[in-house]
């Protein structure tokens, strides 16, 4: 089975630009969270969602959003690219909702210069 | 909200030897879950373990939910254990909280 992928692998924007990520779970996998890294720290979690809801939010402003589209997959968008915003962002995916092991994709590095 | 500290932050290994990982948390978790992060970012699966022991290889896992800790074992330590190892604990709706991680540099 193919793992979690995600594309662009890395990315150069600047500052107060826009950026779309996106993310493809494992075949059968209905959740999908998206989870930010800066260096030197361990990934913060940014949304996760279930068929197609947003059923969790962690403390980022409104700049982040996603969304989960009908085959499963999801994109994360930032606007107002701020130079903080530089990171490894990582989606995970799992079967279900609750009490399910998360599997991550390999990332995809965003610089903001 | 949840906090997870992970001990030591550093450690270096001479090849062969054994280490042990702590992962101490703030609050009673649904699950908990080891990584290993290799230098190009990729998160690995190492252990998804609630409570009890399980091995792997040469890496085992504990942890005692009652205590609120969990301990990885790296027994004969080799170059390819290099890395950050992260420990996160699940809360809410399948959320991750992580710890910063502990940097593992094995020299031969």
């Amino acid at each position: 089975d193919t793992g979690v992928t995600q594309s662009p692998t890395h990315l150069i924007k600047t500052r107060g630009q826009q950026v779309t990520l996106r993310c493809s779970p494992i075949s059968g996998h209905k959740s999908v969270s998206w989870y930010q890294q800066v260096l030197g720290q361990g990934p913060q979690f940014i949304f996760q969602y279930y068929e197609k809801e947003e059923r969790g939010r962690g403390n980022f402003p409104d700049r982040f959003s996603a969304r989960q589209f009908p085959n499963y997959s999801s994109e994360l968008n930032v606007n107002a690219l701020l130079l903080g915003d530089s990171a490894l962002y990582l989606c995970a995916s799992s079967l279900g909702q609750i009490n399910q092991p998360q599997h991550f994709g390999d990332g995809t590095r965003l610089s903001i210069l | 909200g949840i906090q997870v500290e992970q001990s030591p932050p550093d450690l270096i290994l001479q090849e062969g030897a054994n280490s042990t990982l702590r992962c101490n948390f703030s609050d009673s978790v649904n699950n908990l879950q080891w990584f290993h992060q290799n230098p190009w970012g990729q998160l690995i699966n190492l252990f998804y373990i609630p409570s009890g022991t399980k091995q792997n290889g040469r890496l085992s896992a504990t942890t005692v939910a009652t205590e609120r800790y969990s301990l990885l074992y790296i027994s004969s330590s080799q170059t390819t254990d290099s890395g950050v190892y992260f420990c996160a604990v699940y809360y809410g709706n399948n959320r991750l909280a992580f710890g910063k991680g502990n940097q593992v540099v094995v020299i031969p």
